[in-house]
């Protein structure tokens, strides 16, 4: 089945600096790749996807890469802000055998942006 | 546009006892799954209905089992509990079987003693 590991575990960085989360998946078949932001108490909530017939998205102060011939995707978060804290975790999945629900996540990285 | 909702928010059982968990899927999905999430981890795909049936489960043993009804509504049923079952248990919906965004509810914090 697939793994999906992520780095780090944590993060702090400075309000206004960016912040970079890693993720690498092992499925070569996985071609799914969401973001997700879960805070203190609730859900994750997506907040940026990718798929593999792409190799870059960006949303605003948000961006994702893929390198699928390395097999690891990256979340950029420019300017941070103190509303950016918050535990993120990478997902994967195959879209086409194993259905888009059926999502892997990250063990998740905890932001911390400081003012 | 009601959000996906999860009832109960907290509850505590005993090693053995069993239990059904609550999701009201967000209004027009008709796809819903559950995940695990244990402290500090990530959540764990446990299965996906829809139209009524399971179509997919990741790596959960029988003892969890689910439902879903024609109000698109779910249950997840977890029999024989233990002390790992302990975790947040996370409802998502979303409008197709295999594309798209999963909407999640807030969860459920089981804890088995």
């Amino acid at each position: 089945g697939e793994n999906v590991e992520q780095h780090p575990s944590t993060l702090s960085v400075q309000e206004g600096d960016s912040a970079v989360i890693k993720c690498t998946y092992s499925d070569s078949a996985s071609n799914y790749f969401p973001w997700y932001k879960q805070e203190l108490g609730k859900g994750p909530q997506l907040i940026i996807d990718i798929r593999s017939n792409v190799g870059e998205k960006k949303d605003q102060r948000i961006a994702v890469t893929l390198n699928k011939t390395a097999k690891h995707f990256s979340l950029h978060i420019t300017e941070t802000q103190p509303e950016d804290s918050a535990v993120y975790f990478c997902a994967a999945s195959d879209e086409v055998t194993g259905g888009g629900n059926k999502l892997t996540f990250g063990t998740g990285t905890q932001l911390k942006v400081e003012l | 546009e009601t959000g996906v909702t999860q009832s109960p928010t907290h509850l505590i059982k005993t090693r053995g006892q069993q239990v059904t968990l609550r999701c009201s899927s967000q209004s027009g999905h008709n796809t819903v799954s559950w995940y695990q999430q244990a402290l500090g981890q990530g959540p764990q795909f446990i299965f996906q209905y829809y139209r009524e049936e399971e179509n997919g489960r990741g790596n959960f043993p029988p003892r969890f089992s689910g439902l879903q009804f024609p109000n698109n509504s779910s249950e997840l049923n977890v029999n024989a509990l233990e002390l790992d079952d302990s975790a947040l248990y996370l409802c998502a919906s979303s409008s197709g079987q295999g594309t798209g965004e999963l909407f999640f509810g807030e969860g459920s914090r089981l804890t088995v003693l």
